[in-house]
C-alpha cells in the first residue's frame, strides 16, 4: 500500500530555514510527480509545490516562490521541501501529496492527488 | 492564478439529507476539477476527479457535476461519516488552487 511519512518539521525562528523530507514506498516513486500541500492552524488547503517525476520541471505557489525549494532523490524514494527565509504565515501542517498519473509532463497539472501523508507541523515563532 | 469560490463556508443538515456544495473558478477550468474530503487531525483524501469520476472505494452517494467554471458536488443521503470538510481543487493549471473549504455539521 501506498505510504507517505513526512518528517522534519519543528519550531523554527522567523527568518530561519527547515528541511522536510518524505518518506515513500508501495509504488514506483520515480514514475509520479509528487507535491507539497499546507494547512495553516484552524484554515483551508493551501497547495505549495510540485516537482516532476524526473525532477525537470517545478512550479510553486505565489507565497514561497524564492523561498522554498522542492527536490526529489529518485534513489533513495524521498521528497524534500527546503525552506529558506521562513515567515510567521509560513506555520502549518505541510503534507506530502503523490499526483495522480504516472510519468505526467506538464505544463498543466494532472487529474488530482491520490495519496496524502498525515503531515509534520513546521511552528514559526521567536 | 485561478481562483475557486466554494459556497456555502459551511452548512447543517441531518443524516439523510441530500447535500450540494458548489464550487465556482475564476475561468473557464474545462472538467479540470477535483474533490476532497477532510476530517479533523487527518489527512485529506481523493473523493471526485475530473469533475464526475468516483474515486475508488468512495461510496456512490457522492457524485460530482459540471464543467466550464462551474462545479458540483453532492451526497445524495448524508450518513454520519460524511460529517468533514470538503475542497474543490483546480487541476487546470499551476499555481493549483482550493477552495476555501466546506463544513458539514450535524443539525
Amino acid at each position: 500500500q501506498v505510504q507517505l511519512v513526512e518528517s522534519g518539521g519543528g519550531v523554527v525562528q522567523p527568518g530561519g530555514s527547515l528541511r522536510l523530507s518524505c518518506a515513500a514506498s508501495g509504488f514506483t516513486f520515480s514514475n509520479y510527480g509528487m507535491n507539497w500541500v499546507r494547512q495553516a492552524p484552524g484554515k483551508g488547503l493551501e497547495w505549495v509545490s510540485f516537482i516532476q517525476f524526473d525532477g525537470t520541471t517545478e512550479y510553486y505557489g505565489a507565497s514561497v516562490k524564492g523561498r522554498f525549494t522542492i527536490s526529489r532523490d529518485n534513489s533513495k524514494n524521498t521528497l524534500y521541501l527546503q525552506m529558506n527565509s521562513l515567515r510567521t504565515e509560513d506555520a502549518a501542517v505541510y503534507f506530502c501529496v503523490k499526483d495522480w498519473d504516472d510519468f505526467w509532463r506538464g505544463p498543466a497539472p494532472s487529474n488530482g492527488l491520490d495519496y496524502w501523508g498525515q503531515g509534520t507541523l513546521v511552528t514559526v515563532s521567536s | 492564478a485561478i481562483q475557486m469560490t466554494q459556497s456555502p463556508s459551511s452548512l447543517s443538515a441531518s443524516v439523510g439529507d441530500r447535500v450540494t456544495i458548489t464550487c465556482r473558478a475564476s475561468q473557464d477550468i474545462r472538467n479540470d476539477l477535483s474533490w476532497y474530503q477532510q476530517k479533523p487531525g487527518k489527512a485529506p483524501r481523493v473523493l471526485i476527479y475530473a469533475a464526475s469520476s468516483l474515486q475508488n472505494g468512495v461510496p456512490l452517494r457522492f457524485s460530482g457535476s459540471g464543467s466550464g467554471s462551474d462545479f458540483t458536488l453532492s451526497i445524495s443521503s448524508l450518513q454520519p461519516e460524511d460529517f468533514a470538510t470538503y475542497y474543490c481543487l483546480q487541476d487546470f493549471s499551476y499555481p493549483r488552487t482550493f477552495g476555501q473549504g466546506t463544513k458539514v455539521e450535524i443539525k
